[in-house]
């Protein structure tokens, strides 16, 4: 099993420019979360997707919008790059079913907006 | 809304010596708690959790962690420390009934050969 997947490992974007992180995990997961991770702050949930079909902001979603493509596969867009979008993205995906299962984490997208 | 707090940015500790990194959080109702482990240039890795029961849990790598109600604590330790614990260290606390995670900044240790 591969786990958590995510494409790009790395980005460059001007601001303006579009982009979309794609995100796959292969353990069946029902819930699966993009998060940001900033020098100093933790990490900090921007969408999630509890079960298939369903969306949810989380504490920053401003400047984002999320697919949940199928089960597998969750992607987060950016429509306007800015620089303050400069960050570590992280998936993560968790079987959901109650809320003590612990999150899987991918191994990120490092995003540099200029 | 639930919330963690790490108060020490950066925790050094020599090599062979205990390691205490420490937690505390805040939430409304029972706290399901979480440590999770970053290596450099990786995602994060699950160390362990409290869910119910026994106040102190075992988890990976010699790791383990003491829940204390009375003081919404939940601090993470190691008996020995190796050069390789050296990594970024995060606590976690996720509400009963809600899917989200309250990750704290993180602790930066240094174990020191």
């Amino acid at each position: 099993n591969a786990g958590v997947t995510q494409t790009p490992k790395f980005q460059v974007l001007k601001t303006g420019q579009s982009m979309t992180l794609q995100c796959a995990q292969d353990m069946n997961h029902n819930s699966m979360y993009w998060y940001r991770q900033d020098p100093g702050m933790g990490l900090r949930l921007i969408y999630y997707s509890a079960s298939e079909g369903t969306t949810d902001k989380g504490e920053v979603p401003n400047g984002y919008n999320v697919s949940r493509l199928n089960k597998r596969e969750f992607s987060l867009r950016l429509e306007s790059a800015a620089p303050s979008q400069t960050s570590v993205y992280f998936c993560a995906s968790s079987s959901g079913e109650e809320s003590y299962n612990e999150q899987f984490f991918g191994p990120g997208t490092r995003l540099t907006v200029l | 809304a639930q919330s963690v707090a790490q108060p020490e940015d950066q925790v050094n500790v020599a090599e062979g010596n205990p390691l205490t990194v420490k937690c505390t959080y805040s939430v409304s109702g029972n706290p399901y708690l979480f440590w999770y482990v970053q290596y450099p240039n990786r995602g994060l890795q699950f160390l362990l959790k409290y869910i119910t029961g026994d106040n102190l849990v075992k988890g990976s790598y010699g790791f383990e962690a003491e829940f204390n109600k009375s003081q919404t604590s939940f601090h993470l330790k190691k008996p020995s420390a190796l050069v390789s614990d050296s990594a970024l260290y995060f606590c976690a606390v996720r509400d009963y009934g809600n899917n989200r995670l309250a990750f704290g900044k993180g602790n930066q240790v240094v174990v020191i050969p």
